[in-house]
């Protein structure tokens, strides 16, 4: 039963650039939320997608945004990436986008800007 | 004041002993609960969940809720070393989908 993989592990880019990165949700899950964990801080809510909409999002600006595919998984792309863009991105994926089920998190991926 | 609130610690205990993480919510209305463990530069790892008022418990771990004081914990009975990270408590936001508000995290740290 595979979990939650995101790619790519690691990431560096320069100030400017654009990113995308990937998640695929744990099997049998619909539901896929993006978070942002900056270095020694608790993870931040991004966005959440669900039947390939983006059903809530967080304070973030619009140089952040993302798609769900049919077969659940997502990306998030971040636009004019700024040196503040430098965090951790989790991916958590769940059952149901509207409801209790636990989200369970992917390994990351680490982007840092240059 | 913040929507979830825990101590940042370092919470130190012996090995053996019992671990107990405490966290407060503002939202009244919240209804789930979880409990992650991070390693240091590692993902969140799902350890509990509790929706209802009461002790869940799951192992070594006991999940408590107390709704009308808005406060939830966690307790680790027989401590290890391998217990120590950070823990943190989230909440599901209200008013619809799944959005998880953390708290700061408490850092745990199991001495042999």
């Amino acid at each position: 039963d595979a979990g939650v993989t995101q790619s790519p592990t690691h990431l560096i880019k320069t100030r400017g650039q654009q990113v995308t990165l990937r998640c695929s949700p744990k099997s049998g899950h619909d539901t896929v939320s993006w978070y942002q964990q900056a270095l020694g801080q608790e993870p931040q809510f991004i966005f959440q997608y669900y039947e390939e909409e983006e059903r809530q999002r967080g304070n973030f600006p619009d140089r952040f945004s993302g798609h769900q595919f049919p077969n659940y998984s997502s990306e998030l792309n971040v636009n004019a990436l700024l040196l503040g863009d430098s965090a951790l991105y989790l991916c958590a994926s769940s059952l149901g986008g509207y409801g209790n089920q636990p989200q369970h998190f992917g390994d990351g991926t680490r982007l840092s800007i240059l | 004041q913040k929507e979830v609130e825990q101590n940042s610690g370092p919470l130190s205990v012996p090995e053996g002993a019992i671990a107990s993480l405490n966290c407060t919510y503002s939202d009244r209305g919240s209804q789930s609960f979880f409990w992650y463990r991070q390693y240091s530069g590692k993902s969140p790892e799902l350890i509990m969940f509790i929706y209802s008022n009461g002790d869940k418990e799951d192992g070594r771990f006991t999940a408590q809720l107390n709704k009308a004081s808005q406060y939830v914990s966690l307790l680790i009975r027989d401590s290890q070393p391998s217990d120590s990270a950070t823990y943190l408590c989230a909440v599901k936001g209200t008013g619809g989908y799944n959005k998880l508000i953390f708290g700061a995290g408490t850092r745990l740290a199991v001495h042999p």
